[in-house]
């Protein structure tokens, strides 16, 4: 079976563009994470969506918003990038979204974001 | 919040060497624990997990026990390979949040050199 597929691997935007993230989870998965990893970080969490609804929010701004599609696939948007932006944006995807003690997360590749 | 605090690194080892790098925690409720790998270029890699205190985690002889009593989380391998060059991560998981959202430590460089 295939992993996590995201896309595009590569990106290069300048500062106040708009960006769309795309990712695939793992067939049979419904829940799918974002997080960002900056340069030299640990990644941190941006969304969880599970079934097509927000699960969690992490500490981010308005400018980050995201949305699952009936086929459990995802986008991360991001407008108005800020060079802080610059980051490696990591989506995982789990099989379930609650009910279960444990929920392994299995990560794509990910997509380098650079702004300018 | 929840928080997780491992030590810095980089961490430079020759091959064989018995490699340790400590993991700390701090989460309201019974987080899962977790130690994942990033090899350079590539996403992450779940290297091993914890689901319940004294639980150990093991895989590709690492080892990790979910020390509860000490919040602590460390990472062990008796003779480390130059191929175990890598970024290592501990994270927690703590369904108390209302998602399983990952919370990670900044990472730990390993180095192995023959």
């Amino acid at each position: 079976d295939a992993g996590v597929t995201q896309s595009p691997t590569h990106l290069i935007k300048t500062r106040g563009q708009q960006v769309t993230l795309r990712c695939s989870p793992i067939s049979g998965h419904k829940s799918v994470s974002w997080y960002q990893q900056v340069l030299g970080q640990g990644p941190q969490f941006i969304f969880q969506y599970y079934e097509k609804e927000e699960r969690g929010r992490g500490n981010f701004p308005d400018r980050f918003s995201a949305r699952q599609f009936p086929n459990y696939s995802s986008e991360l948007n991001v407008n108005a990038l800020l060079l802080g932006d610059s980051a490696l944006y990591l989506c995982a995807s789990s099989l379930e979204g609650q009910g279960s003690s444990y929920n392994e997360q299995f990560f794509g590749p990910g997509t380098r974001l650079t702004v300018l | 919040g929840d928080s997780v605090t491992q030590m810095e690194g980089p961490v430079t080892l020759s091959e064989e060497a018995f490699l340790t790098i400590n993991c700390t925690y701090t989460a309201t409720g019974y987080p899962s624990l977790f130690w994942y790998v990033q090899y350079p270029g590539e996403g992450l890699q779940l290297l091993l997990k914890a689901t319940k205190a004294d639980d150990k985690g093991s895989n590709k002889g690492f080892e990790a026990t979910y020390r509860k009593e000490t919040t602590s989380f460390h990472l062990e391998k008796g003779s480390v390979q130059v191929s175990d060059s890598a970024v290592y991560f501990c994270a927690l998981s703590d369904s108390g949040a209302g998602s399983y959202q990952l919370t990670f430590g900044k990472g730990t460089k390993l180095s192995v050199i023959p």
